[in-house]
C-alpha cells in the first residue's frame, strides 16, 4: 500500500496568512493526487486534481504543486471560509489512500 | 449535473450486515469514463477508501476490509451498492459514495452528501 504522510496535522492561522500543507507518498505516484477541503458535517470538496490543476469554481488563492512523492497545497491568502480540514488523496494505485488530514483553525 | 445520493438503515446491530445504496442521477453509471467509489469517515477521524466498482462489475477493495465487503452495480437502476458483513462498533461512520475518473490522474470529483451509520445493539 502507498502511505500518504500529511503535515502538519493541525495549524492555527489568521485571515490573510499564507499556508502550505504537505503530503509525502511512500512511493512515486506521478501526479495522481488530489486535494480536498472538508467542512464539519459536509462531504469533501475537490480543490485540486492532477496535483496542480485547479478545480473549476475554486478560488485562485488555492494552488497545488509536486510530482512523484512530494506534494504541496498552498493557500496564498487565507479567507474566513477556508477554515476547514484538508486531505490529500492518491489515486495512482489500489488501495487508494488519504493523508491523515490538516485542520486549519483560526488563531 | 451529476448527483449522488446515499441511502441506508441508519442503525445496524453488531454482527449483522450493513447494506447501502448510492443512486446516481443526472448521468449514467454505465459510462466507461468513471469508477464508482465508497469511502467512510468514523466520528472525528479521517477518510478511508473502502472500494470501487466499474459498470462492468470489475471491483477493487481495501485489503483491510476485503474479507467483509462486497460492492455491486445495478445499471438498470443507475445504482451501486455496498454490503459490509459482521459489523462492529468500529464500522460506525459516515459513508460516502463518489465518482472517480477512469484516468488515475483525475480522482474523485463528485461526492454524495454522506449517510451516518451507527452500529449498536
Amino acid at each position: 500500500d502507498i502511505q500518504m504522510t500529511q503535515s502538519p496535522s493541525s495549524l492555527s492561522a489568521s485571515v490573510g496568512d499564507r499556508l502550505t500543507i504537505t503530503c509525502r507518498a511512500s512511493q512515486g505516484i506521478r501526479n495522481d493526487l488530489g486535494w480536498y477541503q472538508q467542512k464539519p458535517g459536509k462531504a469533501p470538496k475537490r480543490l485540486i486534481y492532477a496535483a496542480s490543476s485547479l478545480q473549476s469554481g475554486v478560488p485562485s488563492r488555492f494552488s497545488g504543486s509536486g510530482s512523484g512523492t512530494e506534494f504541496t497545497l498552498t493557500i496564498s491568502s487565507l479567507q474566513p471560509e477556508d477554515f476547514a480540514t484538508y486531505y490529500c488523496l492518491q489515486h495512482n494505485s489500489y488501495p487508494l489512500t488519504f493523508g491523515q488530514g490538516t485542520k486549519v483553525e483560526i488563531k | 449535473q451529476l448527483q449522488l445520493q446515499e441511502s441506508g438503515p441508519g442503525l445496524v446491530k453488531p454482527s449483522e450486515t450493513l447494506s447501502l445504496t448510492c443512486t446516481v442521477s443526472g448521468g449514467s453509471i454505465s459510462s466507461s469514463s468513471y469508477y464508482w467509489d465508497w469511502i467512510r469517515q468514523p466520528p472525528g477521524k479521517g477518510l478511508e477508501w473502502i472500494g470501487t466498482i466499474f459498470y462492468t462489475g470489475r471491483d477493487f477493495y481495501n485489503p483491510s476490509l476485503k474479507s467483509r465487503v462486497n460492492i455491486f452495480v445495478d445499471t438498470s437502476k443507475n445504482q451501486f451498492s455496498l454490503r459490509l458483513s459482521s459489523v462492529t462498533a468500529a464500522d460506525t461512520a459516515v459513508y460516502y459514495c463518489a465518482r472517480r475518473d477512469y484516468d488515475p490522474n483525475y480522482g474523485m470529483d463528485v461526492w454524495g452528501q454522506g449517510t451516518t451509520i451507527t452500529v449498536s445493539s
